[in-house]
């Protein structure tokens, strides 16, 4: 079993919808949980991190954690084009899942 | 502006041929890694330092080797490069927080070891 797994898409959604990215993790005492957005041919950002169970949103995005299921995940509400790019979720900030590619269809 | 930067960007080399790829950052951070990403697979960490002098070996350190001499800079040396080690690098500085960490990334180095 991967330690962070993540579906790998692609994911393609309309403009204007919720896109929902998830992620599972192996290690029941990881802390830190962070989500990155990679374009095609560039390196990774960072978009999101949640310490704590719930959900943390920041603009269109929203992470939500639940340490009891060894889940987060990433909300992008009111997709746009731009957000198009694979998302890659990490767990204590270095073990890192394969990533899921996100489409957002105008 | 704060950077990681990364050299060369592209690189084709034979195997055996030693090289190195450099990696500076302007952010004073102590915390910095080396990674390699390969389709399906992701980003897996092959080194880290923790602070100058302070070195340790990540998920996938087989065939690399690094030296963290001063702060902004962090090295990755392939003694004897293979086949194998033909992938996408990525050297990356962290600001530990609060209010969170945040780890930078350099642009990438595309390796091919022919």
């Amino acid at each position: 079993q991967k330690e962070v797994e993540q579906n790998s898409g692609p994911l393609s959604v309309p403009e204007g919808a919720i896109a929902s990215l998830n992620c599972t993790y192996s290690d029941r005492g990881s802390q830190s949980f962070f989500w990155y957005r990679q374009y095609s041919g560039k390196s990774p950002e960072l978009i999101m991190s949640i310490y704590s169970n719930g959900d943390k949103e920041d603009g269109r995005f929203t992470a939500q954690l639940n340490k009891a299921s060894q889940y987060v995940s990433l909300l992008i509400r009111d997709s746009q084009p731009s957000d198009s790019a694979t998302y890659l979720c990490a767990v204590n900030d270095m073990r890192f899942g394969a990533g899921t590619r996100l489409t957002v269809k105008p | 502006e704060a950077q990681v930067t990364q050299n060369p960007r592209y690189l084709i080399t034979v195997t055996g041929k030693k090289l190195t790829v450099t990696c500076s950052q302007n952010m004073n951070h102590e915390y910095m890694s080396w990674y390699r990403q390969d389709p399906g697979l992701g980003l897996r960490q092959i080194y880290y330092s923790m602070n100058v002098e302070v070195t340790d070996k990540g998920d996938v350190p087989e065939g690399y080797k690094v030296s963290r001499k001063e702060k902004r800079n962090f090295p990755l040396i392939l003694e004897s490069p293979s086949p194998n080690q033909t992938s996408l690098y990525f050297c990356a500085s962290t600001f530990t927080g609060p209010p969170t960490d945040t780890q930078y990334f350099g642009p990438g180095t595309r390796l091919t070891v022919l």
